[in-house]
């Protein structure tokens, strides 16, 4: 069964970055036609996707948030990452990291989420 | 940006009775639109996709409908652990989210 877990800093600073890894375990992250995802949810409200992407390096970001994302792939070690810069006190969010088998949806595999705290 | 509006924001019914919950499209998304349910402090979880296809392991008590703009999520006959959170989707454009339907125990 696939797992996806989240891992990083719970607090960061304001104008820094924010940066989480996502470790996939019970599957292949170089598997066929699936994509790799970050969304994530401030408190007590909505979803917000973030970004996908695929084994080979192709992405896919939030236009409102493109300017500040960047998402990786590192295949030998089963993990995907987000890096968030210059973030404010409204990146705070828990933040899922997802599989889909669409980059733009049908999220099937979440991670359980960590909340990340922007506050200096 | 495609703007998803789900009504009613807060749904109060009893367990046994049918749930009707509904999101509206700013503009047309085919059948792009997945359903979730979020439970409090938890993960959300896939429901249906492609509008009407129910995800591996959801109870038939669930279905989807509908294409284009208006789409409906229906629970049979609600059992005690549905009383949650539920969220549309889209994928027809950059991905979005409805702002949820809470429904809870009457």
């Amino acid at each position: 069964q696939l797992q996806l877990q989240e891992s990083g800093p719970g607090l960061v600073k304001p104008s820094e970055t924010l940066s989480l890894t996502c470790t996939v375990s019970g599957g292949s992250i170089s598997s066929s036609y699936q994509y790799w995802g970050w969304i994530r949810q401030p408190p007590g409200k909505g979803l917000e996707w973030i970004g996908s992407i695929y084994f080979s390096g192709n992405t896919y970001y939030n236009p409102s948030l493109k300017s500040r994302v960047t998402m990786f792939v590192e295949t030998s070690r089963n993990q995907f990452s987000l890096q968030l810069k210059s973030v404010t006190a409204t990146d705070t969010a828990v933040y899922y990291c997802t599989r889909s088998l669409n980059w733009g949806g049908d999220f099937d595999s979440w991670g359980q989420g960590t909340l990340v705290t922007v506050s200096s | 940006e495609i703007v998803l509006t789900q009504s009613p924001a807060t749904l109060s019914l009893s367990p046994g009775e049918r749930a009707t919950l509904s999101c509206r499209a700013s503009q047309s998304v085919s059948n792009y639109l997945a359903w979730y349910q979020q439970k409090p402090g938890q993960a959300p979880r896939l429901l249906i996709y492609d509008a009407s296809n129910g995800a591996t392991g959801i109870p038939a008590r669930f279905s989807g409908s509908g294409s284009g703009t208006d789409f409906t999520l229906t629970i049979s006959s609600l059992e005690p652990e549905d009383f949650a959170v539920y969220y549309c989707q889209q994928r027809s454009n950059w991905p979005t989210f409805g702002q949820g339907t809470k429904l809870e125990i009457k």
